[in-house]
């Protein structure tokens, strides 16, 4: 069952802060974050594992709560740059860590 | 900075047609991983591939797809007789030993016409 991620679209001010959520109805082991542009690639953003371990950009930041397993990705300050739209994966055994992907939020940042 | 390749960018084929997509992962990498993603949907898993074998498929993945890594360096998925319903973005991922990030490659926009 995919995660599922809120809000399915955000628009905001240069500037602004946004959080986005992702929550899952399975016990996870990680949750990735990806961005993705239109016609682009996903680019790695972030991972989240169980027992607190986390990696990913040094302006990016998210928290992983494994008793209600969810996570949620804060932009603050947003730049142009970050629109886009962001997919969290969520991923239940280690080793393999195939990814099911949520249905994305659209981020749109205005100037 | 290393970086998963696919090829071709973009493939054109008339249904029924059998189509090869090509990957190359990163060179140290250990799971490789297809995803499609239908035209503004979201990422969808289709298989992995560890230790030259597939550890994992989804019920996407039928008998008109198969996977292989012929060379030691080349990750393919061939898909044998198109559907109109198989025209996606088709991603190739690649991951290194232990947990950390999957590395997408820029993908193969598949046509079936």
């Amino acid at each position: 069952q995919q995660p599922v991620q809120s809000p399915q679209a955000v628009i905001l001010r240069e500037g602004e802060d946004a959080v986005i959520n992702c929550s899952s109805s399975k016990a996870l082991y990680s949750v990735h974050w990806y961005r993705q542009k239109h016609g682009e690639a996903p680019v790695f953003l972030m991972i989240l594992l169980k027992g607190g371990e986390q990696k990913g950009h040094e302006k990016i930041s998210a928290s992983f709560n494994e008793k209600k397993q969810q996570s949620s990705l804060y932009l603050t300050a947003s730049q142009l740059s970050y629109s886009g739209t962001y997919f969290c994966g969520t991923a239940i055994n280690r080793g393999n860590e195939k990814l099911t992907f949520g249905t994305g939020t659209r981020l749109t940042i205005i100037p | 900075e290393p970086e998963v390749t696919q090829t071709p960018s973009h493939q054109v084929t008339q249904m029924g047609q059998e189509v090869i997509l090509r990957c190359v992962p990163i060179s140290n990498h250990l799971y490789f991983y297809w995803y499609r993603q239908i035209l503004g949907q979201k990422v969808e898993f289709l298989v992995s591939f560890y230790n030259n074998e597939i550890s994992e498929k989804s019920e996407i993945f039928d008998d008109q797809f198969s996977v292989e890594r012929p060379d030691g360096s080349n990750f393919t998925l061939k898909i044998r007789s198109t559907k109109l319903e198989d025209s996606a973005m088709y991603f190739c991922a690649s991951r290194g030993q232990g947990a950390g990030e999957a590395f997408f490659g820029q993908g193969t926009r598949l046509t079936v016409v």
